[in-house]
């Protein structure tokens, strides 16, 4: 079936610095790309939607300017974490939908845990 | 977008048949019922997907009632590895769509 890789899987960093979280979907090209977090106990909170050639669409309350989305390619979409702090420490998880067919559902990759000391 | 509903928890025995509910009473004519499940520290996982007909594949059977208000995810022989957090989702199939959880239903299999 559809794979969708993310790394890294696990990352521990110090405040303030900035994190890239990959996503990668290896068998399909994804037009679109779904980045949320969740927090311990929590259901997924769907912080953007990541279009290929475009530019990203936040939710409500999620900072563009905190949480950078790039998605240059069908197969490529990165989430960067800027000046991070202990409140931004989460399981990160992305999603890609594949262009056409397959409605199966999205592809979800297997999340970034995201600890900020 | 319509809602669901969902016990927060059930739990079954292994090798039982799992019975998860869901409510979605003001489902709309073009949306379809998805469900998904997230094992513990992993990503969510498809399981299966419907219109109105029933619909069965090799992980699980999804009922849907004539009215389309409500939903049954059955997995026939339920297995430890079953032990998730199951999400039932309503959705058009639009490329412009967003999939939104909920709380779901946190099953655990018991031995």
């Amino acid at each position: 079936g559809a794979v969708v890789s993310q790394h890294p899987s696990w990352v521990i960093c110090k405040s303030g610095t900035s994190v890239k979280i990959e996503c990668r979907s290896l068998d399909f090209q994804a037009t679109t790309m779904f980045w949320y977090r969740q927090f311990p106990k929590q259901s997924l909170m769907l912080m953007a939607t990541s279009n290929e050639g475009s530019k990203a669409t936040y939710e409500q309350g999620v900072e563009k300017d905190k949480f950078l989305i790039n998605h240059a390619s069908l197969t490529l979409s990165t989430l960067t974490v800027t000046s991070a702090h202990p409140e931004d420490s989460s399981f990160y998880i992305c999603s890609a939908r594949p262009g056409k067919g397959d409605w199966g559902g999205e592809h979800f990759g297997d999340g970034t845990r995201l600890s900020i000391l | 977008d319509a809602k669901t509903t969902q016990p927060t928890s059930m739990d079954c025995a292994e090798g039982r048949a799992a019975n998860l509910p869901c409510n979605h009473s003001t489902i709309s004519g073009n949306e379809y019922v998805y469900w998904y499940r997230q094992i513990h520290s992993q990503g969510p996982q498809y399981i299966i997907h419907g219109l109105k007909n029933n619909e069965t594949n090799e992980m699980a059977s999804l009922i849907i009632t004539e009215d389309r208000k409500s939903s049954t995810l059955i997995l026939p022989h339920a297995t430890l590895r079953d032990t998730a957090v199951y999400y039932c989702i309503v959705r058009v199939v639009d490329s412009s769509y967003k999939l939104i959880f909920g709380s779901g239903t946190r099953l655990l299999v018991r031995p």
